[in-house]
């Protein structure tokens, strides 16, 4: 069964350093797609960034860079640069590959990293 | 370019009676998922709809149902609720050949 596992419950990071959130998937699929979402105390998913299994570069966008190492079955969010802002829940997620969903489809979501940024 | 909005923003309902949630999707866009978020969980997949038709389904009794009408947007139902349905409901959509799925801001429903 697909699964997604992040281990850090809580972080802490002082604003302006990098912190990396770790994310770790189980799939016996060669096809998938995986996500990060940061969810602040309003409740809305925000996508962040996206990384195919097929994808030879590492993903970025803007602050956000994916650490993808395939063969650990990792995926790693980095944030450089921390802001005040980017306190909030980080969820990492996989995207179930199935000729059964024309889009979309059904995202795995693991339990979340409360990330704390400190002045 | 108008975002994902769902309705009510939060619902208090007694154990036993009905709840219909409503979900408009990003514009241009023609699917749309349902989860389910617990207190401290990540979300959990309810069913996803697709040009009007349900072609996904996580693992949710039948009283959890749906719609999505010719403009996209969709009705989440869910019957004979339980206080274990108490959650943050959240909707996504997504436009065709696309990965991303954009959520809305969720409807928090308790159960009492």
């Amino acid at each position: 069964a697909q699964k997604i596992t992040q281990t850090q419950p809580g972080m802490f990071v002082q604003e302006k350093e990098a912190v990396t959130l770790d994310c770790t998937y189980d799939t016996s699929d060669q096809s998938y797609g995986l996500f990060w979402y940061k969810q602040p105390s309003s409740g809305e998913m925000i996508f962040l960034i996206y990384q195919g299994s097929y994808d030879e570069q590492n993903a970025t966008e803007g602050r956000y860079s994916l650490n993808f190492q395939k063969a650990r079955k990792s995926a790693n969010l980095v944030i450089s640069a921390s802001q005040l802002g980017d306190s909030a829940m980080y969820f990492c997620a996989m995207r179930e590959a199935s000729a059964f969903y024309n889009q979309g489809g059904k995202l795995i979501f693991g339990q979340g990293t409360e990330l704390s940024v400190k002045p | 370019e108008t975002g994902v909005t769902q309705s009510p923003t939060h619902l208090i309902k007694t154990r036993g009676q009905q709840v219909t949630l409503r979900c408009s999707s990003q514009s241009g866009h023609n699917t749309v998922s349902w989860y389910q978020q617990a207190l401290g969980q990540g979300p959990q997949f309810i069913f996803q709809y697709y040009r009007e038709e349900e072609n996904g389904r996580g693992n949710f009794p039948p009283r959890f149902s749906g719609l999505q009408f010719p403009n996209y947007s969709s009705e989440l139902n869910v019957n004979a609720l339980e206080l274990d349905d108490s959650a943050l409901y959240l909707c996504a959509s997504s436009a065709d050949r696309a990965y991303e799925q954009y959520f809305g801001p969720g409807t928090r429903l308790t159960v009492t």
